[in-house]
Formats: structure tokens, C-alpha cells, sequence
């Protein structure tokens, strides 16, 4: 069974651009989490998204968001980039709510 | 807002010694995972623990979970390089309809041969 993939794997952007990042779930998987993970931060919960719906939300800025597609890839796109929006970006799918297999992740650096 | 403080955040010992890795909170979780995450990769689930005083053993490797379901701890015995790596616990809140993964912000370990 493939793990979950997430495109591109480096990113470098300038202030004030948008950026999208993708995530393939495990097939089956229908759950999908967004992460910011920074050093000394760890990881901080973006939002989740089941059946297309969006289920949960962390406390990010409205430039932060996400959507699901009907097959549960999901992406996540974040406008007005700013110098503090680089960080490693972590997708996790899940079949139930009890383990998080996460993808490789997308590293953001914004200039 | 639910908490979870992990201890240390950075430790680096001699292959051989033994060590422990706290997670801590005021907050009572359903259950707590404990992660590891080596460069450039995901974290990837070692083991969860769901019932209070819970212990769990992965080889090397003992879990606990606190009594009161707030706290757990990881205990690596005799530790290798192959255990070098990002150490992260999450708590499992749920309340309602609503489900987090509330994360420590992480213990980098380094195992010197």
C-alpha cells in the first residue's frame, strides 16, 4: 500500500505570494490533517478535512486553508505569504481517528 | 487551550545509557501516542497508550502512561544510534464531536557511538 505523498517536497516563495501544497492520502484513507511543524514550536494542528468536509481547525490566520476532493486528496493553500510561514508543512491521513500515518512533508521557505 | 509539555527538548548521551523523555499536562487525554521522527521524514507511531497507568514495552523501549491519564513518560534502555531521532507524544483529546492531537513540541535525542 503507498504512504501518503505530498508534492512538492522543497518550496521557495517570496513575501506576499500564495502557495498550494498537495497531499494523497493512503487510498481508503478519508481523513486528512494539515501540520505546521517549526523548530521549538513542534507541530501545530492547521485543520482536518473528512469527506470533503472540513472537520476541525486549528488557530491559524484566515490565509491559511484548506479543501478535500472527492478521491481525499486534499490541498492547502496559503495567501499573502509571510517571513514566519516557513516551516516544514506535515500532511497526516487517517482511517479512523486513532494513528496518523504521515507523508514526508513540504518544506516552505519564504524570502 | 490543552497543553502538553515534553522534557527535555534536547538530550545527547552516550550509546549505552539509559534515558527518559516526560510529556506532561493539566489536561486529561483519552489516550497519548508517542512518535519519532528522523530528517526528512514524517513522524511515524510507536506505540499508544489508553488506559491510566498503562505500560507498554517496544523492545528497548518502555511507555506509561500517568494514573490520572494527564502525564506519560518514555524510558529507552541501553540506547544506540538507531534511536537518534525527533521524539514527539500527542495527547488524544476528544470532546463532543471534536478530536485533536494535542503535540509536545518534541525531544531531539542523539545517541553518540
Amino acid at each position: 500500500k503507498a504512504g501518503v505523498t505530498q508534492t512538492p517536497r522543497y518550496l521557495i516563495k517570496t513575501r506576499g505570494q500564495q502557495v498550494t501544497l498537495s497531499c494523497s492520502p493512503i487510498s481508503g484513507h478519508r481523513s486528512v490533517s494539515w501540520y505546521q511543524q517549526t523548530p521549538g514550536q513542534g507541530l501545530q494542528f492547521l485543520f482536518e478535512y473528512f469527506s470533503e468536509t472540513q472537520r476541525n481547525k486549528g488557530n491559524f490566520p484566515g490565509r491559511f486553508s484548506g479543501r478535500q476532493f472527492s478521491n481525499s486528496r486534499s490541498e492547502m493553500n496559503v495567501s499573502t505569504l509571510e517571513l514566519g510561514d516557513s516551516a516544514l508543512y506535515l500532511c497526516a491521513s487517517s482511517e479512523s481517528r486513532s494513528e496518523a500515518f504521515f507523508g514526508q512533508g513540504t518544506r516552505l521557505t519564504v524570502v | 487551550t490543552q497543553l502538553l509539555e515534553q522534557s527535555p527538548q534536547f538530550l545527547s548521551i552516550q550509546e549505552g545509557e539509559n534515558l527518559t523523555v516526560y510529556c506532561n499536562s493539566s489536561s486529561v487525554f483519552s489516550s497519548l501516542q508517542w512518535y519519532r521522527q528522523e530528517p526528512g521524514e514524517g513522524p511515524v507511531l510507536l506505540v499508544t497508550v489508553v488506559t491510566g497507568g498503562e505500560v507498554k514495552k517496544l523492545k528497548r523501549l518502555t511507555f506509561q502512561f500517568g494514573d490520572a491519564r494527564k502525564d506519560s513518560s518514555l524510558h529507552i534502555t541501553a540506547a544506540q544510534p538507531g534511536d537518534t531521532g525527533l521524539y514527539l507524544c500527542a495527547g488524544v483529546w476528544a470532546e463532543d464531536s471534536n478530536y485533536q492531537l494535542i503535540w509536545g513540541a518534541g525531544t531531539k535525542l542523539i545517541i553518540k557511538p
